[in-house]
């Protein structure tokens, strides 16, 4: 069965600065979907960016970008400019095609301070 | 704005009760999940349907859960008989399936059990 591991409880980061969270997973999967979501006080799960582990290329969107190392394992979140709406919990998620079994993380709780 | 929809957003019933949550899958997606998030577990998948059709609900306890799609509109999880352990959040996700596997989730259902 595939893993997810966020090591970091709760975090935070000042306002525009840099922040990265991590995520490792345990597979022996080739082909897989690696996913951060955020959730905000209000619930919602949002989806903030998807890789493909056949892509080599890092994913990123606008302030958002992922560091994805498949032999390690490894798929971190970096968030540049960080601002107080990204306060939220941010949850890791494993997905093996084409099921869509998806398989999250304990999560990491941010605060962007002002 | 195509969106998940989850009906009752909150739910307080004492310990025994019946509990039906309902889910309307975004129009057109033809994977739909359940999970749910407590502080202890994280958030765990209970079932999941492709075509309406059960694909695996290993992750429900058999024995007071289930969970059906009367038709490709709606889904529904149903506790009977409740138990305190089951307060929680219930999340229903939909899927498209495709190269993309993203799943839309619902807003959630806050049941509380006393």
């Amino acid at each position: 069965a595939q893993t997810v591991t966020q090591s970091q409880p709760e975090m935070s980061v000042q306002e525009a600065e840099t922040v990265t969270l991590s995520c490792t997973y345990d597979t022996s999967e080739n082909n897989y979907y690696l996913f951060w979501y955020k959730q905000p006080p209000s619930r919602q799960m949002i989806l903030v960016i998807r890789q493909e582990a056949y892509k080599q290329q890092n994913a990123t969107e606008n302030r958002f970008s992922v560091n994805f190392q498949k032999a390690a394992k490894s798929f971190s979140l970096k968030i540049s400019d960080s601002q107080l709406g990204d306060t939220a919990m941010y949850f890791c998620a494993f997905m093996k095609p084409p099921s869509g079994d998806m398989r999250f993380g304990a999560g990491t709780r941010l605060t962007v301070k002002p | 704005d195509a969106r998940v929809t989850q009906t009752p957003r909150h739910k307080v019933t004492e310990m025994g009760q019946e509990v039906t949550m309902r889910c309307q899958p975004i129009l057109g997606h033809n994977t739909v999940f359940w999970y749910r998030q407590t502080m202890m577990q994280g958030l765990e998948l209970l079932a999941y349907f492709r075509n309406r059709a059960p694909l695996d609900d290993s992750g429900m306890p058999k024995d007071r859960f289930s969970a059906e799609m009367p038709d490709a509109t709606l889904a529904t999880l149903k506790i009977q008989p409740s138990e305190p352990r089951d307060s929680a959040v219930y999340f229903c996700a939909s899927g498209g399936g495709g190269r993309n596997n993203e799943q839309f989730f619902g807003p959630g259902t806050r049941l509380t059990v006393l």
